[in-house]
């Protein structure tokens, strides 16, 4: 299975600042990736499909970018709400397979 | 907006068979062009894909878990169900449902997730 492997674990932010957040795949998945939001007690959020493509309602501050094997996941500003654990996912390939988290934090 | 309710024991013993049940708020089920999943999360873990089902009789499962788990659908209940057996302390999980768009792998909606504990 594709082994989906995101960095940093934890990434210390301060409000208005930039997150860059990291996941590689461990064969090429295409553009088939999405991010993930998920905030303790709720339901993930799907932020981004197909690398890049911003899903319905989400913030333009929000991007993602990347394919083959390197995507990245981009917070413009960071806004109080989007302090959380980010996630990707391949959907190139059976099975889905998720990364382990990248946990944004308050800086 | 479809909204997913998961529902079922928190507490399950082992080798026996958990059971949980996904309720979807709208008739979105009997769309033919949605798939129902289950994902779970073990404490301390990366997230783990399942399996799905669509149409009543489609489903799909991870290698890993296929000898033991089934996912059915009941359209006119509006839900769908997923059973793993022979569970042991590894089944552990906070168990999610969620659903996919059939052409594509991403899952737009997500339940909130249900936390099931194996232990004697």
């Amino acid at each position: 299975e594709v082994v989906m492997t995101q960095s940093p674990a934890t990434v210390s932010v301060s409000p208005g600042e930039r997150a860059t957040l990291s996941c590689r795949a461990s064969q090429s998945v295409s553009n088939y990736v999405a991010w993930y939001q998920h905030k303790p007690g709720q339901a993930p959020r799907l932020l981004i499909h197909h690398a890049s493509t911003r899903a319905i309602g989400i913030p333009a501050r929000f991007s993602g970018s990347g394919s083959g094997t390197e995507f990245t996941l981009t917070i413009s500003s960071l806004q109080s709400e989007d302090f959380a654990v980010y996630y990707c996912q391949q959907y190139n390939n059976w099975p889905r397979t998720f990364g382990q988290g990248t946990k944004v934090e308050i800086k | 907006q479809v909204q997913l309710q998961e529902s079922g024991p928190g507490l399950v013993q082992p080798s026996a068979t958990l059971s949980l049940t996904c309720t979807v708020s709208s008739d979105f089920v009997s769309r033919s062009i949605y798939y129902w999943t289950w994902i779970r999360q073990p404490p301390g873990k990366a997230l783990e894909w399942i399996g799905y089902v669509y149409d009543i009789d489609n489903t799909n499962y991870t290698p890993s878990l296929k000898s033991r788990v089934t996912i059915s659908l009941d359209k006119s209940k509006k839900q769908f169900s997923l059973k793993l057996t022979s569970v042991t302390a590894a089944d552990t999980a906070v168990y999610y449902c969620a659903r996919g768009v059939l052409s594509w792998g991403y899952f737009d909606s997500w339940g909130q997730g249900t936390l099931v504990t194996v232990s004697s």
